[in-house]
């Protein structure tokens, strides 16, 4: 069965530093979302990509986030400076549809720790 | 008031019991549901989506769903420790626009 595949698995940075994560959709799959998630809590959208679109951002910190997905392919969330609280998974979905109706897809997300 | 409430758990039911998560939500205007199931430290994985009022049966699993009352409940009958993860709730609200819940954490006892 198809995955969405995200590296690295694991983060560990010190805070200020710059951090990236990377993300390759389930292929044919139009629409992908980075979601954040804290321990404890529901995942929370941060950006999602219809083809290399954003299609909402509206809860992604533009100070410091910034995501792209130039091809329409793969995508690359991208922090800097980091912070102690951006630590949480970051999770990547992918989507046959071109709207929320259509069932995610998530990959195994990236743990990430600033310390 | 958030989007979408869940009891956050945990809630235990002893194996072969039925377990009963239920999940509320405020934008009226919601047509899509999803249930999430979540083991410690992985991802999601989708379980159940709901679209009409009424049941809808896959397996031990059965979803709810009762737009009037704003409520949507995911039912699982005979119930195995594998089970035991937190299952997420998930609200479409809008065209794009998914609200996840806190998840309730469920343990089944052997």
């Amino acid at each position: 069965e198809a995955e969405v595949a995200q590296s690295p698995r694991y983060k560990i940075t010190e805070k200020s530093q710059a951090v990236a994560f990377w993300c390759d959709p389930i292929s044919g799959h139009a629409t992908l979302y980075w979601y954040r998630q804290i321990l404890g809590q529901g995942p929370e959208l941060l950006v999602q990509f219809q083809d290399e679109s954003v299609v909402d951002d509206s809860q992604l910190p533009k100070d410091r986030f910034s995501a792209e997905r130039l091809k329409g392919v793969d995508s690359t969330l991208k922090i800097q400076p980091a912070e102690l609280g951006d630590s949480a998974m970051y999770l990547c979905a992918s989507s046959l549809g071109v709207t929320g109706a259509t069932p995610l897809h998530f990959g195994n997300g990236t743990r990430l720790t600033v310390t | 008031q958030k989007e979408v409430e869940q009891n956050s758990g945990p809630l235990s039911v002893p194996e072969g019991a039925i377990a009963s998560l239920n999940c509320t939500y405020s934008d009226r205007g919601s047509q899509s549901f999803f249930w999430y199931r979540q083991y410690s430290g992985k991802s999601p994985e989708l379980i159940m989506f709901i679209y009409s009022n009424g049941d809808k049966e896959d397996g031990r699993f059965t979803a709810q769903l009762n737009k009037a009352s704003q409520y949507v409940s995911l039912l699982i009958r005979d119930s195995q420790p594998s089970d035991s993860a937190t299952y997420l709730c998930a609200i479409l609200a809008g065209a794009n626009n998914l609200f996840f819940g806190t998840g309730t954490r469920l343990t089944v006892i052997p």
